[in-house]
Order: structure tokens, then C-alpha cells, then sequence
């Protein structure tokens, strides 16, 4: 089966920098995907990994590593904006996506 | 394009009562989800479609069903809504290709069983 662990809550300072971490546990890999949620909406596609490294679009980063199971979200120069809900998700060899129970993160002034 | 679409918003049930959501999209892509998200749960998937006529269960798939009739609709059907259902359920799709994991989410629908 699959198991995605993220943290719950994460607070920052708005301007600060935040790492929010997925670890997972899946029986073959097709990629891994984050995605953005504010409270009432639906999840926005944010950024995909299938490659060990770090993949960087504008504020964000989103770097996985295979072997040992781990991705991270980065998210710099924090605006109030960010304030939202992060989700991991992986899509195992032929199945669909697995998402995490998401990260709230919460952006203080 | 509208993207994803989904009907109703808001409802509200009593327990045995059924009613069917509608998802529809316009972006011509071949898979279709249908999701429900609960507090502390996450996203988890309810029944899927490959494309038109077919129809596949996901990880919670008891107490519905659905149809893909049409390539761009997607319906979920609650035949006796139970309290257990009360959720926020939304519909997503995704194109085919390279970018076929990519999923688009509807803006979802809050249902509350009583």
C-alpha cells in the first residue's frame, strides 16, 4: 500500500523562507506532485518531480529524492497569500494518485 | 473555458434520500476523478473513468456510483445517503500525453447528510 506523511500545521513570518516536508511509501513511482489549497477552494497544481533533484519555478522549489522516499516544498519570500493548505501527492506504477492529509500553513504579518 | 465544472455547491440531505453530482469539463481530456476530502484525511478517491463509457473504483468506492456517458461529464451518484458522506467532494481531470498526471480540480461540493 501507500503512506504519505506530511506535517499538519507550519506558521511563518511573512518575507521568511519555509520548507514544508513529504515523506511517502509506495510500491512503484510515477512521479510525485504538489498542490496548493486555500480554505473553500480546490487544489492548484503547484509543481511535479519525477527526477531526484530540485525543481524550481519562480518562489517555489519542490525537491525530491527517491531513494530515500522524501520530497520537499520551499517556498521563499512568504506573502500573505501563501497562506493555504499543501498537498503531496505520488502517483504509483499503474494506479492513480495517492495524496497526503496536507500541510496548513499559516502566514503571520 | 470554463475548466472544470461542478453542480451543485451546497446541499444539504437527510439520511436514505439520493442525489446525483454533476461534473463537466471542457478541456477535452480523457480522465475523469471524483474525490471527497474530510479533515486530517486528505484526498481520497472514490471511482475514476479512462475515458467515455468506462467507469473504475477508486480506494472508497462503497455507497456510489457513477456513469461517463458522455466524454465530458462525469456524474456521482448517493442511491441512500448515510451521515458517513458528509464531505467536500470534488471532480478532477486530467489530459492525456505527457501531462496526464496533471490534475484540474473542480471548485467542489459541499454536502452535508443529516
Amino acid at each position: 500500500g501507500q503512506n504519505i506523511d506530511q506535517p499538519t500545521e507550519m506558521t511563518a513570518t511573512e518575507g521568511a523562507i519555509v520548507q514544508i516536508n513529504c515523506t511517502y511509501q509506495t510500491s512503484g513511482f510515477n512521479g510525485l506532485f504538489w498542490y496548493q489549497q486555500h480554505a473553500g477552494e480546490a487544489p492548484t497544481f503547484l509543481s511535479y518531480n519525477v527526477l531526484d533533484g530540485l525543481e524550481e519555478k519562480g518562489r517555489f522549489s519542490s525537491f525530491l529524492s527517491r531513494s530515500k522516499g522524501y520530497s520537499y516544498l520551499l517556498l521563499k519570500e512568504l506573502q500573505m497569500k501563501d497562506s493555504a493548505s499543501y498537498l503531496c501527492a505520488v502517483n504509483p506504477h499503474g494506479q492513480n494518485f495517492v495524496f497526503g492529509p496536507g500541510t496548513r500553513l499559516s502566514v503571520l504579518p | 473555458n470554463a475548466g472544470v465544472t461542478q453542480t451543485p455547491k451546497f446541499r444539504v440531505l437527510k439520511t436514505g434520500q439520493s442525489m446525483t453530482l454533476l461534473c463537466a469539463q471542457d478541456m477535452n481530456h480523457e480522465y475523469m476523478y471524483w474525490y471527497r476530502q474530510d479533515p486530517g484525511m486528505g484526498l481520497r478517491l472514490i471511482h475514476y473513468s479512462v475515458g467515455e463509457g468506462t467507469t473504475a473504483k477508486g480506494e472508497v468506492p462503497d455507497g456510489y456510483n457513477v456513469s461517463r456517458l458522455k466524454k465530458q461529464n462525469f456524474l456521482l451518484g448517493l442511491e441512500s445517503a448515510a451521515p458517513s458522506q458528509t464531505s467536500v467532494y470534488f471532480c478532477a481531470s486530467s489530459p492525456p500525453g505527457t501531462r496526464r498526471d496533471t490534475q484540474y480540480f473542480g471548485p467542489g461540493t459541499r454536502l452535508t447528510v443529516l
